[in-house]
């Protein structure tokens, strides 16, 4: 079985500063690696995901991460945060092939201070 | 093209109750999973249906059931609450390709309250 984990619960940062948002995860075979945001009272919407290729992905609205196969990571960064990039970060890992659930971490409340 | 449309947006029920909630996938959508989201826990998986199937199945006690219609529409049922099962509950579906590799949408949730 696989798991994840996102050792920060919360991270606060200045505005225009940049941001890592941790995730790490384990599994004994290969994975595919997303990210989610949640906004207050929404569901969650993709931000960006690695399923095979480059190990540098990023959105459309300047995050990005980076696939470490052999440190089993895959961190979440921004250059410089925006107050509308207050929300609950989710990474979450899903084994490739056949149908399998997508397993969850707990979440990264990332805290824009302007 | 409508999102993923989760019916109530919020309940309060009294321990005990029953409960039903309900999910209609995006169109086209096969596969329907639901999570339990908890401020401790995170997100849990509860379960997974493609055509009418449960496919996947969580951690959870028997007094979670759901189903999935012919149209994809899926409900999910909690008897005997507790007050443990406050809680947001989010539904999602996707196309459900081989591989697994197809993106999930989410639903904005009914927000449980028991009491």
């Amino acid at each position: 079985a696989q798991s994840v984990t996102q050792l920060d619960s919360q991270v606060p940062v200045f505005e225009e500063a940049p941001v890592e948002l941790r995730c790490n995860y384990s599994s004994s075979v290969s994975v595919y690696l997303f990210w989610y945001v949640q906004y207050p009272n929404q569901g969650l919407q993709l931000l960006l995901k690695y399923l095979s290729g480059s190990t540098l992905v990023k959105s459309i609205n300047g995050f990005e991460a980076e696939f470490n196969k052999s440190q089993t990571s895959f961190h979440l960064r921004k250059p410089s945060v925006h107050i509308s990039d207050t929300a609950e970060y989710f990474c979450a890992v899903r084994r490739s092939g056949g149908y399998q659930k997508v397993t969850f971490g707990t979440g990264t409340k990332l805290q824009v201070i302007p | 093209k409508a999102g993923v449309t989760q019916t109530p947006r919020y309940l309060i029920k009294t321990r005990g109750q029953q409960v039903t909630l309900s999910c209609s996938p995006i169109s086209g959508h096969r596969s329907v999973s639901w999570y339990q989201q908890t401020p401790g826990q995170g997100l849990q998986f509860l379960f997974e249906y493609f055509s009418e199937t449960q496919r996947n199945k969580g951690n959870f006690p028997g007094r979670f059931s759901g189903r999935q219609f012919s149209n994809s529409r899926s409900e999910m049922n909690v008897s005997t609450l507790e007050l443990g099962d406050s809680a947001l509950y989010l539904c999602a579906s996707s196309l459900e390709g081989r591989g697994g590799n197809t993106e999930a949408f989410f639903g904005q949730g009914t927000r449980l309250t028991v009491v």
